[in-house]
């Protein structure tokens, strides 16, 4: 069954750092998304893409970070300078072209847990 | 968006079936209910999705009576692998396509 993978696992970095966090989505979905989920809480929105653009980010999605898909298969989170509250597991998801129904249809990846020190 | 409610937590046991309700009063003609089950420190999972009446697939069944303002998850005979949050949605059609996620239902099984 296919899958969407994340990379890496977890992340360990100092605040002010760059990270990238990576995923490779579903190979024939077009819709692609980050959500985040700070220790104990919900699980956060924090950006939709697609056709190579932004569909819709929420306030959280700052300048701080940006999503790019450089190739074919990965689909990229950066934050340019982390802060100690970036400390949460980062979820991507992608989904098929299929509106309606499918919307809600979301295959999420294993997380990456970044760690902000 | 339509407004969620469903138990912050259940505990059942070992074999039992689970029946975990949502209600969403305020659900809109073309809005689909959708569940989601996540295991700690992983990813939420689609579960089961359903506009009308009853579905059933290899994990779990979802009953939505005719006026759809509430809908019923119900895992069968459940193991100790099933403690998980699982977490109602409702939408889909005409709607933004990111998801908002609740607090869910914390379901705990007992040996």
């Amino acid at each position: 069954e296919p899958e969407v993978t994340q990379t890496p696992s977890h992340q360990v970095t100092q605040m002010g750092q760059e990270v990238i966090l990576r995923c490779v989505p579903i190979s024939n979905h077009l819709y692609f998304y980050w959500y985040r989920q700070i220790l104990g809480q919900k699980v956060e929105f924090l950006v939709s893409f697609y056709n190579n653009e932004i569909s819709e980010k929420s306030e959280i999605f700052d300048d701080q970070f940006s999503v790019e898909r450089p190739d074919g298969s990965n689909f990229t989170l950066k934050i340019r300078s982390t802060k100690l509250e970036d400390s949460a597991m980062y979820f991507c998801a992608s989904r098929t072209s299929a509106s309606g129904r499918a919307r809600y249809e979301q295959y999420f990846g294993p997380g990456t847990r970044l760690t902000v020190t | 968006l339509a407004k969620t409610t469903q138990p912050i937590s259940m505990d059942s046991y070992e074999g039992q079936e689970v029946n975990i309700t949502c209600s969403h009063n305020n659900i809109a003609t073309n809005d689909y209910i959708t569940w989601y089950q996540q295991f700690p420190s992983q990813g939420p999972r689609f579960i089961i999705q359903g506009y009308k009446t009853k579905v059933t697939n290899e994990v779990a069944s979802l009953f939505i009576p005719a006026d759809r303002k509430s809908s019923t998850l119900s895992l069968p005979r459940v193991s100790l692998s099933d403690t998980a949050v699982y977490y109602c949605l409702v939408g889909g059609l005409n709607r933004d396509d990111k998801i908002i996620f609740g607090k869910g239902t914390r379901l705990h099984i007992l040996p």
